[in-house]
Order: structure tokens, then sequence, then C-alpha cells
């Protein structure tokens, strides 16, 4: 199993309340994704980080807001939780971007970690 | 809508059946994966094809990338309770990866 950590694994929380979730990896790849995983959504994209400080949106970014200070952890924030964000946060990482692992011909491999499930009520 | 559709979004079958799930999509991509999550876990790769009509096997699962880069299927031969689980397949293009909904498959013994 890859070595990603996801805090908390389960949190109930109120609306307009912030909250953080945290990501933590001991692979050391370059590459960490934040995704949230919603009946007949699949999994999408909220925020990447391509290296320390470097960061940028994904498919669904509107209300949250991450950090990277160190190659291991990846920090989303919820700045202020809606009831439209309750969902199943899934933290990845990898060590490729995705248009080298095509180059190299063999695709690029991607871990996740177990889950965050969130309840903003 | 989607970018990929699965289908079916459901499956449930007894053990020892074969079965075909499809990810459909008028995007070309540059390679295509296949997931499979478990209750309660996070989605685990199982392959990934990048050229066009290509065949992969693994064990009982067979996945193939459609000759224009559009589509994939993923048979599995007979079936076994420990196939159970949502099949996810997501397409690559350039650094941006997109899922589909998935296919949630019962096998009962």
């Amino acid at each position: 199993d890859a070595g990603i950590t996801q805090s908390p694994r389960h949190k109930v929380t109120e609306t307009g309340t912030p909250v953080t979730l945290r990501c933590h990896q001991t692979e050391n790849h370059r590459y960490m994704y934040w995704y949230r995983q919603d009946p007949g959504h699949g999994l999408r994209l909220i925020h990447y980080s391509y290296g320390v400080k470097d960061t940028d949106k994904g498919e669904v970014s509107d209300g949250y807001s991450v950090s990277r200070s160190k190659t291991e952890d990846f920090l989303l924030t919820l700045e202020s939780a809606t009831s439209s964000q309750t969902s199943v946060y899934f933290c990845a990482i990898s060590p490729h971007s995705f248009s080298t692992g095509y180059l190299r011909g063999s695709g690029n491999t991607i871990y996740f970690g177990e889950g965050s499930w969130l309840t903003v009520v | 809508t989607q970018l990929l559709e699965q289908s079916p979004q459901f499956l449930s079958i007894q053990e020892g059946e074969n079965l075909t799930v499809y990810c459909n999509s008028s995007s070309v991509f540059s390679s295509l994966q296949w997931y499979r999550q478990e209750p309660g876990e996070g989605p685990v790769l199982l392959v990934t094809v990048v050229t066009g009509g290509e065949v992969k096997k693994l064990k009982r699962l067979t996945f193939q990338f459609g000759d224009a880069r559009k589509d994939s299927s993923l048979h599995i031969t007979a079936a076994q309770p420990g196939d159970t689980g949502l099949y996810l397949c997501a397409g690559v293009n350039n650094n941006d990866m997109r899922f589909g909904a998935g296919t949630r498959l019962t096998v009962k013994p």
C-alpha cells in the first residue's frame, strides 16, 4: 500500500464553519491531488499540487483552498462549509504528471488514500 | 453530463458468470485507466491502456481500448465474489484526468 494517510477519516461539522483535511504521504511523490466523490459524479478533482507551494485549481475548486508547505503534506480547507460539500474526499499522489506518464508509454500510476467522510449539517 | 459514461450503472450476477462493462466518450484520450474501489477504501489502479486497439489481460479481467481511443471495455470471465466492487474508468489528456461515475458490480456466491 502506498504510504498515504488522511485525517480526519470522519467528521461532522456545522454549516459556515471552516474545515481542514490533511493528507500526509511517505512516498516523496511530487504530485498530490484532492478529489471529491459523489454518487452519479464519480471522482472530481478539486485542487492539485505539483511541488511545494505550487498548486492549481481542478474541476470543482470553488469554496476550497489548498496549501502545501512540505513535500509530504497537502491540506484541503473548506473556508465556510456548506451542505453541498458533504462528500467523501480522497487524497491521491503520483510520481509523474499525466503528460509525462503518457510520454513514458506507461501512463501515470496514481495512489489514493482511504478517504475522509465529511458531513456538513 | 459526464465526459465519460459508464454502463451499466449497476450489475448483479451469480458467481461463474461472464460480464462486460463499458466506458464511452465522445472525446479522444491519450490513455485510459481502470480502477476498482471497495467500500470504505480508495480506488486502486487495475490497468492503463495507451494505444488504440490495445488489449490487456489481468488474470480473468480483459481490458480493451477502442481503436479511436474514445472508449474502453472491461470483460470479466467466471466472476467471483471477490470481484465485487465499484469499477471506475478514467480518461487522460495532457495533464487532465476525468473519471466516469462507475459501474457497481455485485457477484453473488
